[in-house]
């Protein structure tokens, strides 16, 4: 079974940079599944933000413009999500997932000075 | 961009009641839609893939039905673990998921 676990810094200063890690256990980044992240504003929805596949083909959602870079490091089993220039609205817990059926337990992201 | 709609936004309900939650697609998805349950503070949990696969473990009390772009979400009798947060996505072209329906007790 496909296991997904996020981590990265929890605070992140505005105009900054978010990054983040996901790790996959239990099963190669290699296989068929596109991964994904998703993010959740506290009491909101979710959002799609982009997906790469084990070649590092990437699809970014168009409302993050050119703030998004998703990238897959086969050697360690694990995909990264980095974020630029940031504000508060990009606060939210951020979800890494592969497939539809194998989520992270999400990462909460604070952004603040 | 394909966009979902989902309604209603909220429902309130009672344990044993049967509950339908709709979702419909800006254009068409085929079968490419997932329904997730989504509980305070925990990831979303994947319920129905394909419209109307039911996900390994999920009780058999959820259906999903529909194809193109409109689709249902069923829970045929309502349990008290299964007031929650439910979104339908949709992974035809990239993802789009819908503004979400909470159950509420009624």
């Amino acid at each position: 079974q496909v296991q997904l676990q996020e981590s990265g810094p929890g605070l992140v200063k505005p105009s900054g940079t978010l990054s983040l890690t996901c790790a996959v256990s239990g099963g190669s980044i290699s296989n068929n599944n596109w991964c994904s992240w998703v993010r959740q504003p506290p009491g909101k929805g979710l959002e799609w933000i982009g997906e790469i596949n084990y070649s590092g083909s990437t699809n970014y959602n168009p409302s993050f413009k050119s703030r998004v870079t998703i990238s897959v490091d086969k050697s360690k089993n694990q995909f990264s999500l980095k974020v630029n220039s940031v504000t508060a609205a990009d606060t939210a817990v951020y979800y890494c997932a592969k497939g539809v059926e194998a989520w992270g337990q999400g990462t909460l992201v604070t952004v603040s000075s | 961009d394909i966009q979902m709609t989902q309604s209603p936004s909220t429902l309130s309900a009672s344990v044993g009641d049967r509950v339908t939650i709709t979702c419909r697609a800006s254009q068409s998805i085929n079968s490419w839609l997932a329904w997730y349950q989504q509980k305070p503070g925990k990831a979303p949990k994947l319920l129905i893939y394909k419209a109307s696969s039911l996900e390994s473990g999920v009780p058999s009390r959820f259906s999903g039905s529909g194809s193109g772009t409109e689709f249902t979400l069923t829970i045929s009798s309502l349990q008290p673990e299964d007031f929650a947060t439910y979104y339908c996505q949709q992974y035809n072209y990239l993802w789009t998921f819908g503004q979400g329906t909470k159950v509420e007790i009624k």
